[in-house]
């Protein structure tokens, strides 16, 4: 079945690049997520990229897509302690009825933010 | 924009009752919402796609019979957990979807407890 994988914690330093790395095995996904969720709040969309995309950038955040080894990443640059989370790799596929389908998502990876 | 409620937020029932969680859409039309379920430290796991007036499709080793889904309108869809057990103990979450869009809006999660 598809699967989605993420490392579970990321340590970074105030002020440095934070890279969040996952995999999908799904080669058939037409769109990739990244989502945010704050201690005891919702799952907050921050972006996504189309399987024919090989790059999406926005503001402070830089996804990559390799497709050839389904391999996605998220960048956020000059990391301040407001970005502590967990971010939610996910992916899905074309709905029959338009529009994406529902989401398989990886585990989470936390990530921590060090003054 | 683009705001899903779920009510109740927290729910703690007795083994063999029955629990209904809402899930609404306050400022949109979701042709499509979704329902999740996250274990403590796990990924969220979909377990059902309900389409506004017609029966919800249910993922692989969900029972339909168990999990009732009922999507009457656009803005509405209700899970209702039947003969609970703790085993069903979990947060679920919602996510709701307008007619072909690529990005789902979650709800911020009801946490149900079966003593």
């Amino acid at each position: 079945g598809e699967d989605v994988e993420q490392s579970l914690f990321l340590s970074v330093r105030e002020g440095d690049s934070s890279v969040i790395n996952c995999t999908y095995t799904d080669s058939s996904s037409t769109y990739l997520y990244w989502y945010k969720q704050e201690p005891g709040a919702g799952l907050q969309l921050l972006t996504y990229i189309f399987s024919n995309m090989d790059m999406k950038q926005d503001q402070r955040l830089t996804v990559l897509l390799n497709k050839k080894d389904k391999h996605l990443s998220l960048r956020i640059a000059d990391t301040q302690t407001g970005d502590s989370a967990i971010y939610f790799c996910a992916e899905s596929n074309r709905y029959s009825g338009g529009g994406a389908d529902g989401l398989t998502f990886g585990k989470g990876t936390h990530l921590i933010i060090q003054p | 924009g683009a705001v899903v409620s779920q009510h109740p937020s927290r729910v703690i029932c007795k083994s063999g009752t029955s629990v209904k969680i809402e899930c609404r859409s306050l400022d949109f039309q979701a042709t499509t919402m979704f329902w999740y379920r996250q274990f403590p430290k796990q990924s969220l796991m979909l377990m059902a796609t309900s389409n506004e007036g017609s029966k919800a499709t249910y993922e692989q080793g969900v029972e339909k019979d168990k999990f009732l889904i009922n999507h009457a309108s656009l803005t509405l869809s209700t899970l209702t957990v039947t003969s609970a057990h703790p085993e069903d103990s979990s947060f679920y979450i919602c996510s709701a979807r307008p007619h072909t869009y690529n990005e789902q809006f979650f709800g911020p999660g009801t946490r149900l407890t079966v003593l």
